[in-house]
């Protein structure tokens, strides 16, 4: 398995654009998750699916932020309009549905807002 | 609230040291305590992983162990190597079973290894 694959690797874009970042789990993975890092809140939960169903999405910060599932093998983080602050690296990660077992994330997505 | 604390916020080591990077945390209800390298510009990749049961875990130099009374972890790094500078996370997962769980993170510790 080739792991978990996000696109693009690196966005640039003006605000007020909309932006999609794209995430492939790995094959099986149950659950997904969408992370945020940046160096001074380090990595933030955004929103996790669980069976393509989200589960929590507390940690998206404003309207703006959206993410769905369309089915079990991707998932799409979409942020309309873009803002400079949204500037960071969005990280995705996949485990299977046992809670024991470890997540893997992908190379992320570093996104730069100007 | 859920929180995950990390200390020291960064360290310098000589290559070939040991060390220890610790981790407090107030989860509920715990699941498990993962410790993850991530090395610059890289996703985070798991070290270990330990249930409520379990108090040590190691894997090759790193060992990691797990007070669940005193809701402490800790991660030794044995001798050292220059690879092992990165950012070491704690992650506690906060969780229902068949739910996938939520992972909390700490802001992680800054390692730095210097020949």
């Amino acid at each position: 398995d080739a792991g978990v694959i996000q696109s693009p690797r690196h966005e640039v874009t003006e605000m007020g654009q909309e932006v999609t970042l794209r995430c492939k789990p790995i094959s099986g993975h149950n659950s997904l998750f969408w992370y945020r890092q940046t160096m001074m809140r380090g990595l933030e939960l955004l929103i996790y699916f669980n069976n393509n169903v989200p589960i929590d999405d507390s940690g998206m910060p404003e309207d703006r932020f959206s993410a769905k599932m369309p089915n079990a093998s991707f998932s799409t983080l979409k942020i309309q309009p873009s803002e400079p602050r949204d500037s960071a690296v969005y990280f995705c990660a996949s485990s299977s549905q046992n809670l024991n077992t470890e997540a893997f994330f992908g190379q992320g997505t570093r996104l730069t807002v100007v | 609230k859920n929180q995950v604390e990390q200390s020291p916020q960064s360290l310098i080591i000589l290559e070939g040291k040991n060390c220890t990077l610790q981790c407090n945390y107030t989860v509920s209800p715990f699941s498990n305590l993962r410790w993850y390298k991530q090395d610059t510009g890289r996703g985070p990749v798991s070290l270990t992983i330990m249930t409520f049961s379990e108090n040590t875990k190691s894997n090759g130099r790193y060992t990691a162990t797990l007070d669940a009374d005193t809701k402490q972890s800790s991660l030794h790094i044995t001798a050292s190597q220059l690879s092992d500078s990165a950012s070491y996370i704690c992650v506690v997962s906060a969780g229902i079973y068949n739910q996938g769980g939520k992972l909390i993170f700490g802001q992680g510790t800054e390692l730095s290894v210097k020949p």
